[in-house]
């Protein structure tokens, strides 16, 4: 079975700074990753994934997050937060190839302080 | 494009009444879901469908209906209503491929007193 951890259920950062969303995952097999954003009263909205190939990935507005097989781990990144940037953002998983069975993290509720 | 349309946006029932949230696709994506999301707990999968006629449950699928007559809807039937259903509903669809991610509905947020 999979599971994913995100770890801080609200992170803060100022404007301008380094914003570092973290995600562990669990699975038996080679896995599809994504991240996903939301923004207040609306729906999910993709960031990135990786599915083979290059382990940085690179996606929506600035972010961009790396697989790292060694530690389970999908974190994102963005080098710079910008007050758009606020919103809930969820780490998900699957390994399955038929495009289904897709396990969500509890999500990360990011605010920037002016 | 449509995409994912979800209706209504939002509603508050009674215990014990029953209605259907409506699910609407134009990307012909084979597989459909709805998940609830609560505070803390990300999005759960309550059924799925792999196809027209094709239907199964996810992880928390009691005291909820769905039916898949066509590639284009998925309607969620909440049977009698409890006020453990208050919740975000999410419908989302994709392709049946691996690394294929989910499109997401703009939800129904549902009450049920």
């Amino acid at each position: 079975a999979q599971s994913v951890t995100q770890l801080g259920s609200h992170v803060s950062v100022s404007e301008g700074a380094l914003v570092l969303l973290r995600c562990n995952y669990s699975s038996s097999v080679p896995p599809y990753l994504f991240w996903y954003v939301q923004y207040p009263n609306q729906g999910l909205q993709l960031l990135l994934k990786y599915t083979t190939g290059a382990t940085l990935v690179k996606g929506i507005n600035g972010f961009e997050a790396e697989f790292k097989k060694s530690e389970t781990s999908f974190h994102l990144t963005k080098p710079s937060a910008h007050m758009s940037d606020a919103a809930e953002y969820f780490c998900a998983v699957t390994a399955d190839n038929y495009g289904q069975n897709f396990v969500f993290g509890p999500g990360t509720r990011l605010s920037v302080l002016p | 494009n449509a995409g994912v349309t979800q209706t209504p946006k939002f509603q508050v029932l009674k215990t014990g009444q029953s209605m259907t949230l409506q699910c609407a696709q134009d990307m012909n994506h084979e597989y459909m879901s709805w998940y609830r999301q609560d505070p803390g707990m990300g999005l759960r999968l309550i059924h799925y469908s792999v196809g027209a006629g094709i239907t199964d449950q996810g992880e928390v699928p009691n005291g909820y209906n769905v039916s898949r007559s066509t590639t284009e809807d998925f309607p969620l039937r909440l049977l009698s209503a409890a006020p453990s259903q208050t919740s975000v509903y999410f419908c989302a669809s994709s392709t049946r491929t691996g690394g294929s991610p989910l499109h997401f509905g703009n939800g129904t947020r549902l009450t049920v007193t």
